[in-house]
């Protein structure tokens, strides 16, 4: 069972495409976050958000657009994407209560970028 | 900036042997060490986590042992079953006051267990 759901669960898209990959969560913890993570590679923190603000971004580059309309969900939009963004898109949220530190993955969104 | 070197790469093991996974950090301002377990098309799962004022910690079949004065830690899996084939990430993460956490994690270790 999962408690950090993700659509779709594989996208394609043009390099001139705008799509949204959306996060759900139930964990009743309001801090939620987006990472990227290539083949073989660990996952890579793009951004942080802590009571629907945006607390961190990485640095990442303005093609991505983090949106996070309530507790519970949490949208990346993108646009003019390049192919070396393609990648397992990975939302993760640790459990309400007192485990802070215990982040869980939603399942990924597998996007690929021709 | 690789905060956290994770040690071997990939690792064989025989069915019923013992995996050990090392890893390494260098930031004292780390305050929360998790493995994590990743099938292929997966995302990671969270295996077992360790805090740095705890030496060991196990649970079931997976050990973590922690030595905060050399900064290392490492992942024991006992009685490695084929199952548990996957790549593991060590990680070290810090807690900000505004309750969200920063995660950094290990290169990936490839596990496979052979029958």
């Amino acid at each position: 069972d999962t408690e950090v759901t993700q659509t779709p669960k594989h996208l394609v898209m043009g390099m001139t495409n705008k799509k949204s990959l959306k996060c759900e969560q139930h964990m009743g913890h309001r801090a939620m976050y987006w990472y990227k993570q290539k083949a073989k590679k660990p996952p890579e923190l793009m951004f942080v958000y802590s009571y629907e603000k945006l607390s961190i971004n990485e640095s990442v580059p303005s093609r991505f657009s983090p949106e996070c309309p309530n507790s519970s969900l949490l949208n990346l939009h993108l646009h003019a994407l390049q192919p070396e963004d393609s990648a397992l898109y990975l939302c993760a949220n640790p459990r309400g209560g007192l485990t802070p530190y215990e982040q869980y993955f939603g399942p990924g969104t597998r996007l690929t970028v021709t | 900036q690789q905060q956290v070197k994770q040690s071997p790469q990939s690792l064989i093991v025989q069915k019923g042997g013992i995996s050990i996974i090392n890893c390494a950090y260098e930031n004292t301002a780390f305050d929360y060490f998790p493995w994590y377990q990743q099938f292929p098309g997966k995302g990671p799962a969270l295996l077992i986590a360790i805090r740095p004022d705890v030496s060991e910690k196990k649970e079931g079949r997976f050990t973590i042992s922690f030595n905060k004065s050399a900064k290392q830690f490492s992942l024991h899996i006992m009685d490695s079953q084929p199952g548990d084939s996957a790549t593991y990430f060590c990680a070290a993460s810090h807690l900000f006051s505004g309750g969200y956490q920063k995660v950094t994690f290990g290169t990936g270790t490839k596990l496979q267990v052979i029958p």
